[in-house]
């Protein structure tokens, strides 16, 4: 079964600092992308970044960046200069594109940002 | 503008009343779907559709039904609402796997709040 764990229920960083969300998945598929979605409270959720599983190099947007390690099936999301804006919830996703279609979500880490 | 849309925003509703959550979107999306989550809590799907005349049940049992006669539109309908039905309800759609833009991506409607009394 395909599954995707986000095991730290809420996180704080400090403004300018950096802090990352760890998320681990398991497929059995062979081509599947990752994804890490962001909702702010009372807001819609948007997609902040995503990674091709077949791609070795790790996606880039802006102030934020993933670890993707494969072998490992760790996908962590990495936000430099935290701002307040980030304060959401941020899920890690999981989508497979081959054999049975699968798009899984995890249970979410709450971002709090201080100023 | 390209978007997906959801009314009602907000609904208050007593039980055993019929709903229907509707959903649109203007992306020209093949897959639609439907997720319930609670405040600050984990999604759950509940429907999906991969085009016209596609309906899927999701990860978690509903007693909601969708239709999909029209690609642009995914309307979640509840028969007779109850309080345990009371949470939040998302639509999303996503291009498909030969989309040229972002495959798989999900676009997010902005969620309807659904009170059962």
């Amino acid at each position: 079964a395909q599954t995707v764990t986000q095991s730290q229920p809420e996180m704080s960083v400090q403004e300018a600092e950096t802090v990352t969300l760890s998320c681990t998945y398991d497929t059995s598929e062979s081509d599947y992308y990752l994804f890490w979605y962001k909702q702010p409270p009372s807001r819609q959720m948007i997609l902040v970044i995503r990674q091709e599983a077949y791609k070795q190099q790790n996606a880039t947007e802006n102030r934020f960046s993933v670890n993707f390690q494969k072998a490992a099936k760790s996908f962590s999301l990495k936000i430099s200069d935290s701002q307040l804006g980030d304060a959401a919830m941020y899920f890690c996703a999981c989508s497979t594109t081959s054999g049975t279609y699968k798009y899984i979500f995890g249970t979410g880490t709450r971002l709090k940002v201080l100023a | 503008e390209a978007d997906i849309y959801q009314t009602p925003r907000y609904l208050v509703i007593g039980t055993g009343k019929k709903i229907t959550l509707e959903c649109s979107q203007t992306m020209g999306h093949d897959k639609m779907y439907w997720y319930q989550q609670d405040p600050g809590m984990e999604l759950h799907l509940i429907h999906y559709s991969y085009g016209v005349n596609s309906t899927e049940k999701g990860d978690l049992s509903s007693e909601s039904t969708v239709s999909r006669i029209r690609t642009e539109h995914f309307p979640l309908t509840l028969e007779s609402a109850r309080p345990s039905h009371t949470s939040q309800y998302l639509c999303a759609s996503s291009e498909p796997r030969g989309g040229l833009g972002g495959r798989e991506t999900q676009y997010f409607g902005p969620g309807t709040r659904l009170l059962v009394l």
